[in-house]
């Protein structure tokens, strides 16, 4: 079966400072990738997808980024985080060529809820 | 992208059904009409999804207007549990194949149950 990874759960950190969050997905091939931001009483934004290695889309202009340096795992990073950049990330895959059912369903991490203080 | 409007927020009583519609009157003939919900603090889960034909699963049913310019997502029986924000999607079929990855959430209906 598959399962998506998402750590850390919790995070707190200075304004300014450096971040990595990580995905990865087990279980499937070449899957779409997701981050989605979703601020606090806010709607889910979608921040950055992938449909393969090295291949980055950015839905939003912002102070973040996004790398696929494997398959299954993407990375969400910030080289100074910004006070805005608080609140609750969440990564996602959904399959390609419908290999999990029509291929039509997201499957989203638990999340990790930052706070940049 | 198509785009859909749903109620901010419903409320429910316990082992009700509950009715939560979409409106997305600009939907395409290749979009898929997706409903994801979201409880507090978790990242949200698929519900169920439909393109003309009415659908069942184990936790709810679509039922989709004949011109497909509204659906409803119907709880046959709400639980607390089932307090969560309901979005309503649409999907291009043709994404799923690889080159457009994007899956867009609007703001969502925020249901609440009362026991």
């Amino acid at each position: 079966s598959q399962t998506i990874h998402q750590w850390p759960a919790t995070l707190v950190q200075p304004v300014g400072s450096p971040l990595s969050l990580e995905c990865t997905v087990e279980g499937t091939s070449n899957p779409n990738l997701y981050w989605y931001r979703q601020a606090a009483g806010r709607g889910l934004q979608l921040l950055f997808y992938s449909v393969g290695i090295g291949q980055i889309s950015s839905e939003v202009p912002q102070n973040l980024s996004a790398s696929r340096p494997q398959d299954r795992q993407f990375i969400l990073s910030s080289k100074k985080l910004l006070l805005s950049d608080s609140g609750f990330y969440l990564c996602a895959w959904s399959a390609t060529g419908g290999f999990v059912g029509t291929g039509a369903e997201a499957f989203f991490g638990q999340g990790t809820r930052l706070t940049v203080v | 992208d198509a785009k859909t409007t749903q109620p901010n927020s419903m409320e429910s009583n316990e082992e009700e059904p509950v009715h939560l519609p979409c409106n997305h009157s600009t939907i395409s003939g290749t979009d898929y009409i997706h409903w994801y919900r979201q409880l507090p603090s978790q990242g949200p889960e698929y519900v169920i999804h439909g393109l003309t034909s009415n659908v069942n699963n184990r936790m709810a049913s679509l039922a989709i207007a004949e011109d497909r310019k509204s659906s409803t997502l119907i709880l046959h029986r709400a639980t607390l549990r089932d307090a969560a924000v309901y979005y309503c999607i649409l999907r291009d079929k043709r994404e799923y194949g690889g080159s457009q990855g994007n899956l867009i959430f609007g703001k969502g209906t925020k249901l609440s149950v009362k026991p």
